[in-house]
């Protein structure tokens, strides 16, 4: 059982280019995540998914897009990446939007924008 | 306004005891997670306050008093593998979490 997986594991990128961070669950959790991890701040979310087929922002989602087709994938695109997304990249999961339930992350992506 | 404090590093010497603290402003709170970040990793679950009081699991314990806006996490018996990042977060009025930036917690032998 794999989990959260993402790929790549890291990504040096020239700016300007599009990029698409992957993250596939197996869980059959409802609610999916992306954060950034910078150093210094806390996790910061990027955008999430409650459930398939719906998304919305969070507290960064400028230059970033998601799509959430079903239910075991959850894709970031940076359209046009700049030096200031380069990061760590985390998708998590969880079972629905309530509060007790936990969020399960993935092994992360260390993306440099160049 | 939505903020969550907690301090940026802590030395503690293997088998003693530490106390790491959080204060947090959020507004429509339902609740705070712990969780434990070893560098270069993901963040893992560790526990999960909604009500005041403390919730002990093991060597680490979790307290909350929502009226004061502060929880600590208590480290027992400390070992060389607790060094690692913790990290609190607050769930707001809609089930979002609010990161803190996390205490880098550090072992001596």
């Amino acid at each position: 059982i794999a989990g959260i997986t993402q790929a790549p594991t890291s990504q040096i990128l020239a700016a300007g280019r599009r990029m698409t961070l992957r993250c596939t669950q197996d869980m059959r959790h409802n609610a999916m995540y992306w954060y950034r991890q910078d150093l210094g701040l806390g996790l910061r979310l990027i955008h999430y998914s409650n459930t398939a087929g719906t998304t919305g922002k969070g507290e960064v989602p400028d230059g970033y897009s998601v799509s959430r087709a079903n239910t075991d994938d959850f894709p970031l695109t940076l359209a046009s990446a700049v030096p200031s997304q380069t990061s760590v990249y985390f998708c998590a999961t969880s079972e629905g939007e309530s509060s007790y339930n936990e969020q399960f992350f993935g092994p992360g992506t260390r993306l440099t924008v160049l | 306004g939505q903020n969550i404090d907690q301090p940026t590093e802590m030395t503690a010497t293997e088998g003693a005891i530490v106390q790491i603290n959080c204060t947090y402003q959020t507004s429509g709170f339902n609740g705070l997670f712990w969780y434990q970040q070893h560098a270069g990793e993901a963040p893992t679950f560790l526990s999960y306050n909604v009500l005041d009081g403390l919730e002990e699991k093991g060597r680490f314990s979790s307290f909350l008093s929502r009226s004061k806006g502060y929880s600590y996490l208590l480290l027992k018996e400390l070992q060389m593998k607790d060094s690692a990042s913790y990290l609190c977060a607050s769930v707001d009025s809609n089930y979002q979490l609010i990161w803190g930036a996390g205490t880098k917690l550090i072992i001596k032998p």
